[in-house]
């Protein structure tokens, strides 16, 4: 079974750019869920989809932040400008069925942004 | 609001050496708990997770865990680390009435020769 897939793995731009990330769930799986993981920190969650519906996306900072996931299956997030601040690995997971608290989250590799 | 605490940031051991990695979660409610391990360059695999039942749980690689309800602790433990065992560790809650998953700020286990 193919895991989740990200692309790119690693991405630096300069401050005030914009980028983009790409992740491609578990096949089937139905919850997406978009992560931000500061040097030395626990991942914080950012957005998460059930479906191509957003359940949750209240620490999303949606002045430059912004996710989609067209027909359930892969997810886009974009950064638009960047801030200094927002290099980190930003880790997509998916989970299997409806979104549950007992569901186990498969994650991708990440990608590490470094913003300049 | 709900929070993870893991004290140890950083944990070496020697290869072979029991380990525990300290997990504290702060709920007035009920929660399911979660530890994952993440090698370097690579995403976060679950290595255990309890849910009800037996406070005692087994994982993958030979790690288990014990949910203490009276001390809202759910520690990490592994009688005999290797060398392959040195990574980064998190602990995660998640509220059974929100379904939102926390972080803690994970635990960096490196094994030593």
């Amino acid at each position: 079974e193919a895991g989740v897939a990200q692309s790119p793995r690693y991405k630096i731009i300069e401050k005030r750019q914009s980028v983009a990330f790409w992740c491609n769930p578990i096949s089937g799986h139905a919850t997406l869920y978009w992560y931000q993981q500061i040097l030395g920190q626990g991942p914080k969650l950012l957005i998460q989809f059930q479906n191509n519906g957003v359940v949750d996306d209240s620490q999303l900072p949606k002045d430059r932040f912004s996710a989609e996931r067209l027909k359930g299956v892969d997810s886009t997030l974009k950064i638009q400008p960047a801030k200094l601040e927002d290099s980190a690995v930003y880790l997509c997971a998916s989970s299997p069925v409806l979104a549950g608290a007992y569901n186990e989250q498969f994650f991708g590799p990440g990608t590490r942004l470094t913003v300049l | 609001a709900q929070s993870v605490t893991q004290l140890d940031s950083q944990v070496p051991v020697f290869e072979e050496a029991p380990v525990e990695l300290r997990c504290n979660y702060s709920s007035s409610v009920s929660v399911y708990l979660f530890w994952y391990v993440q090698y370097p360059n690579q995403g976060l695999q679950l290595l255990l997770k309890y849910l009800s039942g037996s406070t005692l749980v087994k994982g993958i690689n030979g790690f288990e865990a014990e949910f203490n309800k009276s001390q809202t602790s759910f520690h990490l433990r592994k009688p005999s680390v290797h060398i392959s065992d040195t990574a980064e560790y998190f602990c995660a809650v998640s509220d059974r009435g929100t379904y939102k998953y926390i972080f803690g700020t994970g635990t960096r286990l490196k094994v030593l020769a």
